[in-house]
């Protein structure tokens, strides 16, 4: 099954500087590839998402690219807000019929003032 | 706001109890799911559904049962509980056919056994 592993586990920035998250897949039939979001003691919410006919994606400060042949996917966020502070997961999935996300393993992101 | 509502937020319960974690969404989807989320941030999918009387076990093992019986409602079932069922639960939805689409979550049942 599709395995999905997620780097750093813990990100400490300054505010105003730049936060790359990684992520890489084994399944090589992954197509679906979003980004969730998680506040304390809230459910993870989705903040952008990409497909597999999609090599790059961008909304506001935020941006995540796909690098197919290599299986990786990284999240960008630029100009980076103390609000930027939660748990960040990657998630890959494939479209056979159903969606099933396989997680990575979270990283922490704290953004400093 | 994601129009998904897990009940309760929160549970402390003794050992050896039933008990039914629900959760209910309004946006008419057919894919429900259910997710174990440890201490350590990872999210494990427990269960999922692909629509009415449509239930599958997920990749992580689980004693607890779910049933879906309506569309807009998917419980969780823990029998017996036990101090290694304390963790964060999870659910989600998501949309129709056979598309991906954005997973929309719960704010979670922090269940605690003692």
């Amino acid at each position: 099954g599709e395995n999905v592993e997620q780097h750093p586990s813990t990100l400490s920035v300054q505010e105003g500087d730049s936060a790359v998250i990684k992520c890489t897949y084994s399944d090589s039939a992954s197509n679906y590839f979003p980004w969730y979001k998680q506040e304390l003691g809230k459910g993870p919410q989705l903040i952008i998402d990409i497909r597999s006919n999609v090599g790059e994606k961008k909304d506001q400060r935020i941006a995540v690219t796909l690098n197919k042949t290599a299986k990786h996917f990284s999240l960008h966020i630029t100009e980076t807000q103390p609000e930027d502070s939660a748990v960040y997961f990657c998630a890959a999935s494939i479209s056979t019929g159903f969606q099933k996300l396989v997680f990575g393993t979270g990283t922490r992101l704290l953004v400093s003032p | 706001e994601a129009d998904i509502y897990q009940t309760p937020r929160y549970l402390v319960i003794g050992t050896g109890k039933k008990i039914t974690l629900e959760c209910s969404q309004t946006m008419g989807h057919d894919k429900m799911y259910w997710y174990q989320q440890d201490p350590g941030m990872e999210l494990h999918l427990i269960h999922y559904s692909y629509g009415v009387n449509s239930t599958e076990k997920g990749d992580l093992s689980s004693e607890s049962t779910v049933s879906r019986i309506r569309t807009e409602h998917f419980p969780l079932t823990l029998e017996s509980a036990r101090p290694s069922h304390t963790s964060q639960y999870l659910c989600a939805s998501s949309g129709t056919g056979n598309s991906n689409t954005e997973a929309f979550f719960g704010q979670g049942t922090r269940l605690t056994v003692v």
